[in-house]
């Protein structure tokens, strides 16, 4: 099977570097995903790492270690409207398994 | 629209009644999901077709929910005698390529199914 953890909340204020913690077990990992979900909108992806090391899209980055089963998701510059929840997800070869979720928030 | 469609968009029906949920992918995209998302938590798989072949229904957590998926098109999530627990928000999400872990799913806005 498979398990993530991540945590349940952050918060950080505008401009500010947040990063967002993703712990894994599974059996056959193909990669580890990102997306972002506003309330009561739909999911969308930021963002996959394969490999071992940083990918940088703008203001996000993230990060994979596959020997420790960790990952990070970091963000730069925080605006407001990143206040959202992040989801990390292991991928199989057909699906994703996605964690609880973090619930970014921004302060002004 | 270019983007994953969702119908309706709300539901709301009484218990013991049956519901069927659609879903339009985007065109092209061979692989196709359903979730479910309960308030505050995260995407709990359901099924996963891919093409032609047989679906991947090892979320489905009872036999009151099925799926269909005509082709590489639309598909329909049927929850039959809906119970109090089946309240939540239903997604569904393509994707090209195969499916694999790194291809971007894109999702619809989802169903918020409430049951009296």
């Amino acid at each position: 099977g498979q398990s993530l953890e991540q945590p349940s909340e952050v918060t950080a204020v505008e401009g500010a570097i947040v990063q967002i913690n993703c712990t894994y077990q599974t059996s056959g990992f193909y990669g580890l995903s990102w997306y972002q979900q506003h309330d009561g909108g739909a999911p969308t992806f930021l963002s996959y790492n394969a490999l071992d090391g940083l990918e940088e899209t703008g203001r996000f980055s993230s990060f994979l270690s596959r020997s420790d089963s960790y990952g990070y998701l970091l963000l730069q510059e925080l605006q407001m409207k990143d206040s959202a929840s992040y989801f990390c997800a292991v991928g199989s070869a057909r699906q994703l398994t996605f964690g609880s979720g973090t619930q970014l928030t921004v302060l002004p | 629209g270019a983007g994953v469609s969702q119908s309706p968009s709300n539901k709301v029906t009484e218990k013991g009644k049956d519901v069927e949920l659609r879903c339009d992918p985007i065109s092209g995209h061979t692989a196709l999901y359903w979730y479910r998302q309960r308030l505050g938590q995260g995407l709990e798989f359901l099924i996963y077709f891919q093409g032609n072949s047989a679906p991947d229904k090892s979320g489905l957590p009872s036999d009151r929910f099925s799926a269909e998926r005509t082709g590489e098109s639309v598909s329909t999530l049927t929850i039959q005698r809906t119970q109090q627990e089946d309240s939540a928000v239903y997604l569904c999400a393509s994707s090209s390529g195969g499916g694999q872990a790194g291809q971007p799913q894109h999702f619809g806005d989802g169903t918020r199914l409430s049951i009296l």
